[in-house]
C-alpha cells in the first residue's frame, strides 16, 4: 500500500498570505495526485487533479505541482472561505487508492 | 450536475449488519465510465477507501483489504442507486460514510454523497 503523508499537520496563516501545503508518497505515483478540501460537517471537495490541473469552478488562486512523489498544494491569498482541512489521494495502484493524513488551514 | 443523496440508520448494534444506499441523479449507475464508491472517515483512521462497483459490460467489484471479507457495494439499476452493506461491525466501525464518483477515466472522486455519521453501540 503506498502511504501518503502531509505536512505540517497544521498550518497557520493570515488572511491574504500564501500557505503551502505538502504531500509525499511512500513511492512514485507519477501525477496520479488530487487534493480535496474538506469544511466541518461537509464532504470532501475535489480541489485539483492530475497533480497540477484545477477541477471546475475552482479559483485561481489554488494551484497544484510535483510529480513522483513530492507534491504541492499552494493557496496563494488566503481568504476567509479557504480554512479548512485539506487533503491528498493518490490513484496510481489500481484498485485501491490511500489519502493523506490531511493539513489544518488556521487562521493565525 | 451529479447529484449523489446517501440514506440510512445512523446507529447501529455491535455485531449487526450496517446498510447505507446512495441514491444517484444527473448519472447512471449502469454508466460504462462510471464507478461508484464507498469511503469513509474516522478520528483513528482518517480517510479510507472501502470499495466500489462499476458497470462494463458485466458489474465489477473491488474492495480494501482491511474489510473485504465484511463488506458488499451492490448497483439496484431499477432505482438507480448502489448500496453498501458492511456485516459483523464493531465500534471500531463507527465513521461518517460517504458514497462518491470516479470522475470518468479516472479515478479521482468529483462527487459526493453528504455523509452518513455511523455509530456503533
Amino acid at each position: 500500500e503506498i502511504v501518503m503523508t502531509q505536512s505540517p499537520a497544521t498550518l497557520s496563516v493570515s488572511p491574504g498570505e500564501r500557505a503551502t501545503l505538502s504531500c509525499r508518497a511512500s513511492q512514485s505515483v507519477n501525477t496520479d495526485l488530487a487534493w480535496y478540501q474538506q469544511k466541518p460537517g461537509q464532504a470532501p471537495r475535489l480541489l485539483i487533479y492530475g497533480a497540477s490541473t484545477r477541477a471546475t469552478g475552482i479559483p485561481a488562486r489554488f494551484s497544484g505541482s510535483g510529480s513522483g512523489t513530492e507534491f504541492t498544494l499552494t493557496i496563494s491569498s488566503l481568504q476567509s472561505e479557504d480554512f479548512a482541512l485539506y487533503y491528498c489521494q493518490h490513484y496510481y495502484n489500481w484498485p485501491t487508492w490511500t489519502f493523506g493524513q490531511g493539513t489544518k488551514v488556521e487562521i493565525k | 450536475q451529479v447529484l449523489l443523496q446517501q440514506s440510512g440508520p445512523g446507529l447501529v448494534k455491535p455485531s449487526q449488519t450496517l446498510s447505507l444506499t446512495c441514491a444517484i441523479s444527473g448519472d447512471s449507475v449502469s454508466s460504462n465510465s462510471a464507478v461508484w464508491n464507498w469511503i469513509r472517515q474516522s478520528p483513528s483512521r482518517g480517510l479510507e477507501w472501502l470499495g466500489r462497483t462499476y458497470y462494463r459490460s458485466k458489474w465489477h467489484n473491488h474492495y480494501a483489504e482491511s474489510v473485504k471479507s465484511r463488506i458488499t457495494v451492490s448497483p439496484d439499476t431499477s432505482k438507480n442507486q448502489f448500496s453498501l452493506q458492511l456485516i459483523s461491525v464493531t465500534p471500531e466501525d463507527t465513521a461518517v460514510y460517504y458514497c462518491a464518483r470516479d470522475a470518468p477515466g479516472s479515478s479521482y472522486f468529483d462527487f459526493w454523497g453528504q455523509g452518513t455519521l455511523v455509530t456503533v453501540s
